[in-house]
C-alpha cells in the first residue's frame, strides 16, 4: 500500500497570503495524484488532478505541481472560503486508493 | 448535474451489518464510464476508501476491509448498496458515496451520513 504524507499537519496563513502544502509519497505515483478541499460539514470537493490539472469550477489561484513522490498545492492568495483541510489521493497503485492524513490552512 | 445522496440508519449495534444505500440522480450508473463507490471518514480523521462497483457489477474492495464488505448495485432504482458486516466502534464514522471518474478521483459526492455503532 502506498503511504500519502502531507505537511504541514496545520497551516496559518493570513487572508491574501501565499499557502504552499506538501505531500509524499512512499513511492512513486506519477502524476497520478489528486487534491481534494474538505470545509466542516462538508463532503470533499476536487480541486486538482493528474498532479496539476484543475477540475472544473477551480479558480486559478489553486495549482498544483510534482510528479514521482513529492507533490505541492499552492494556494496563490488566500481567500476566506479557502481556510479548510485539504486532502492528496494517489490513483496510481490500487488498491487501495490512498489519501494523505490532511493540512488544516487556518486564519492567522 | 449528478447528485448522489445516502440513506440508511444512523445506529447501529456492535457486531450487527451496517446497511448504506446511495441514490444517484441527474444520471444514470448504467451508462458507464464510472465506478460508484463508498469512502469513509472517522470522526475528526481523514479519508478511507472502502470499495467500489460498476454497473456491471464488479467490484474492488479496500484489502483492510474486504472480508466484512459486500457493495451491490440495483440499475432499476439508479442506486448502489453498502454492507459492512460484524461492525465495532471503530466502525463508527461519517460514510460518503462518491463517483470515480476513469481518470482515477472522485468528483462528485453525497453530503455524507454520520453512523455510530453503539448498544
Amino acid at each position: 500500500e502506498i503511504v500519502m504524507t502531507q505537511s504541514p499537519a496545520t497551516l496559518s496563513v493570513s487572508p491574501g497570503e501565499r499557502a504552499t502544502l506538501s505531500c509524499r509519497a512512499s513511492q512513486s505515483v506519477s502524476s497520478n495524484l489528486a487534491w481534494y478541499q474538505q470545509k466542516p460539514g462538508q463532503a470533499p470537493r476536487l480541486l486538482i488532478y493528474g498532479a496539476s490539472t484543475r477540475a472544473t469550477g477551480i479558480p486559478a489561484r489553486f495549482s498544483g505541481s510534482g510528479s514521482g513522490t513529492e507533490f505541492t498545492l499552492t494556494i496563490s492568495s488566500l481567500q476566506s472560503e479557502d481556510f479548510a483541510v485539504y486532502y492528496c489521493q494517489q490513483y496510481n497503485n490500487w488498491p487501495p486508493r490512498t489519501f494523505g492524513q490532511g493540512t488544516k490552512v487556518e486564519i492567522k | 448535474q449528478v447528485q448522489l445522496q445516502e440513506s440508511g440508519p444512523g445506529l447501529v449495534k456492535p457486531s450487527q451489518t451496517l446497511s448504506l444505500t446511495c441514490t444517484v440522480s441527474g444520471g444514470s450508473i448504467s451508462s458507464g464510464g464510472y465506478y460508484w463507490s463508498w469512502i469513509r471518514q472517522h470522526p475528526g480523521k481523514g479519508l478511507e476508501w472502502i470499495g467500489y462497483i460498476y454497473y456491471s457489477g464488479s467490484t474492488y474492495y479496500n484489502p483492510s476491509l474486504k472480508s466484512r464488505v459486500t457493495i451491490s448495485v440495483d440499475t432499476s432504482k439508479n442506486q448502489f448498496s453498502l454492507k459492512l458486516s460484524s461492525v465495532t466502534a471503530a466502525d463508527t464514522a461519517v460514510y460518503y458515496c462518491a463517483r470515480l471518474a476513469a481518470a482515477g478521483t472522485w468528483d462528485y459526492w453525497g453530503q455524507g451520513t454520520l453512523v455510530t455503532v453503539s448498544s
